[in-house]
Order: C-alpha cells, then structure tokens, then sequence
C-alpha cells in the first residue's frame, strides 16, 4: 500500500505570493491532517478534513486555508507569504482520525519564502 | 492549559547505552498517549502508544514507553540504543474530544560511537 505523499517536495516563493500544497492520503483514509513543522515552534495543527470537511482548526490566520476532494486527497493554500510561513508543512492521514487510529506522515514540504 | 513537555532539547548517548526519553502532559484526566520519531529528512513514523490497559507499552525498533499516572509521564525507553536511532523523538497527547494531537517541543538523540 503507497504511503502517504506530498507535492511539492521543496518550493522556494517571495513574500506576497500564494502557495498550494498537496497530498494524497493512504488509499481507505478518510481524515486529512495539516501541520506546520518550525524549529522554534515545533509542530503546530493547522486544520483536519475529514469526507470533504474541516473538522478541527487550529490557531493560524485566515491566510491559511484548506480542503479536501471526494477521493480524500487534500490540499493547503496559503496567501500573502510572510517569511514567517517558512516552515516544513506536513500532512497525516488516518483511517477515520478519531482518537485511537494512527496517523500516518507524509514526507513533509519544506516551504521557504525569501 | 493542556501542554506536552519534552523536557531535553537534545540528548547524546554512546552506542549500545540505555536511553530514556521524558514526556510530561497537563490534563486532569487520561489522555491518549503517543512517541513518534523522525529522522532526518523524514516524516514522522509512530513508534507506540497508549490508549488503555497495561501501561508499559511495546513498540517498534525495540522501543517502549511506561505510563505512569501519578506523575502525569510518558517516559520513552530503550535499552540498548544503535547508531540508526539517532533522530528526533516526539512525544504527542490527545487530550480532549476533538481528538488533536498536541505536540512536545521534540528531544534530538546523538548518538556517540
């Protein structure tokens, strides 16, 4: 069974532009997860999609949306870059993301905005 | 506030040590409990977790973890470390209905030869 993925691997943007990332869960899993990985931070949740719904936020701006399509892969847009949003941005998937069901990691796309 | 503490930053063990790895929470009642690690240039790949029942817990890679209650901790261990567990270990809690996961600040394991 394919892993989880992320597109793009690595993507170099300027302040003010947008940004779209993708993923493409475990064939089966319905929950889509976003984080934000930074040194200083650690690992931030940004948002859950679950059958094509947010299910949970976490605590960023409206800069950062998502969501998800009817084959469950998801994908995060993030509008007027800020140096800040440089960060690895990774993506989990679960069965059903209730509490007991892993989360499984995709490989991370490493962000940085100049 | 509910919060997850891994309190080392960085932890440097020579080949073949014993390793254990701390995790503290703040939340009144059990959370679900999990290790993850990820080595460099990597996703995070979970090594155990806890749910309920026996609180010592066996992982992957010769991994275990031991909830203890009363001191609110989730302490990882190892008792024999290689030079391939060199990474970086996240300790995560789900600690209410939403099912999130919160995250520890992660502990970077060097492993001296």
């Amino acid at each position: 069974k394919a892993g989880v993925t992320q597109t793009p691997r690595y993507l170099i943007k300027t302040r003010g532009q947008q940004v779209t990332l993708s993923c493409s869960p475990i064939s089966g899993h319905r929950s889509v997860s976003w984080y934000q990985q930074t040194p200083g931070q650690g690992l931030q949740f940004l948002f859950e999609y679950f059958s094509e719904t947010q299910r949970n936020k976490g605590n960023f701006p409206g800069r950062f949306s998502g969501r998800q399509f009817s084959n469950s892969r998801s994908e995060m847009n993030v509008s007027t870059l800020e140096l800040g949003d440089s960060a690895l941005y990774l993506c989990a998937s679960s069965v059903a993301g209730t509490s007991n069901n892993e989360q499984f990691f995709g490989p991370g796309t490493r962000l940085t905005v100049l | 506030a509910q919060s997850v503490t891994q309190p080392d930053i960085h932890i440097t063990v020579s080949e073949g040590a014993s390793l254990e790895l701390r995790c503290n929470y703040s939340y009144g009642a059990t959370p679900y409990l999990f290790w993850y690690v990820q080595s460099p240039g990597q996703g995070l790949q979970l090594l155990l977790k806890y749910f309920s029942g026996d609180t010592l817990v066996q992982g992957i890679k010769g991994f275990e973890a031991e909830f203890k209650r009363s001191q609110s901790s989730f302490n990882l261990r190892k008792p024999s470390v290689h030079w391939s567990d060199a990474a970086e270990y996240f300790c995560a809690v789900i600690m209410d209905s939403n099912y999130q996961l919160i995250w520890g600040a992660g502990t970077k394991l060097i492993i001296k030869p």
